[in-house]
């Protein structure tokens, strides 16, 4: 099983400034590997996938990059709608599909 | 608009069972792989069961192996989970998805809780 690594466990931040997360994979997931957003009573949606790719909809303020073990998510300019909860997702050796531990951007 | 829309869920004994269904509409039910992903209070997420569209293939998390089944009606456009010997820690909100890989879709949930 792939475990994956997510970094910090909480990010203090002020609108306006960026943020930068971080995943890391126990092995090569190559670039198949998705981020989530999911805000309080809500479901997660999909941000990223395959590594760098924004999924429909999503604002050109949140991107990603990285491939094989190590990943970022950037957020360039926080909005007060971006404070949440953020998780990485391996689909490159499934089953099974493994989950990151989670970031929460908090307001600083 | 794709929608799921999950429904089953409650408060049921250890050892008991009980069966989640996820209604789909808005897209072609039969061409998607399918999946349920649950969310333990306060924790992260972790991937249960996923089925291949005809239902030929089935994969489960190892710790709802023998316990859990997956199934689907594409007539119905509809996925289930059946959930047998439930235990403390299947106390989760279950979410049913479109997905083979990464989840472009979730469901709203469902709660389950294992609780005597």
């Amino acid at each position: 099983e792939i475990v994956m690594t997510q970094s910090p466990a909480t990010l203090s931040v002020s609108p306006g400034e960026r943020a930068t997360l971080s995943c890391r994979a126990s092995q090569s997931v190559s670039s198949n590997l998705a981020w989530y957003q999911q805000k309080p009573g809500q479901a997660p949606r999909l941000l990223i996938y395959a590594a760098s790719t924004r999924a429909t909809g999503i604002p050109a303020r949140f991107s990603g990059s990285g491939s094989g073990t190590e990943f970022t998510l950037t957020i360039s300019s926080l909005q007060s709608e971006d404070f949440a909860v953020y998780y990485c997702q391996q689909y490159n050796n499934w089953p099974p599909l493994t989950f990151g531990g989670g970031t929460k951007v908090e307001i600083k | 608009e794709v929608q799921l829309v999950e429904s089953g869920g409650g408060l049921v004994q250890p050892g008991g069972s009980l069966r989640l269904s996820c209604a789909a509409s808005g897209f072609t039910f039969s061409s998607f792989w399918m999946s349920w992903v649950r969310q333990a209070p306060g924790k992260g997420l972790e991937w249960v069961a996923n089925i291949k569209q005809d239902g030929s293939e089935k994969y489960y998390v190892d710790s709802v192996k023998g316990r859990f089944t997956i199934s689907r009606d594409n007539a119905k456009k509809s996925l289930y989970l059946q959930m047998n010997s439930l235990r403390a820690e299947d106390t989760a909100v279950y979410y049913c998805a479109r997905a083979l890989d990464y989840i472009g879709y979730w469901g709203q949930g469902t709660l389950v809780t294992v609780s005597s």
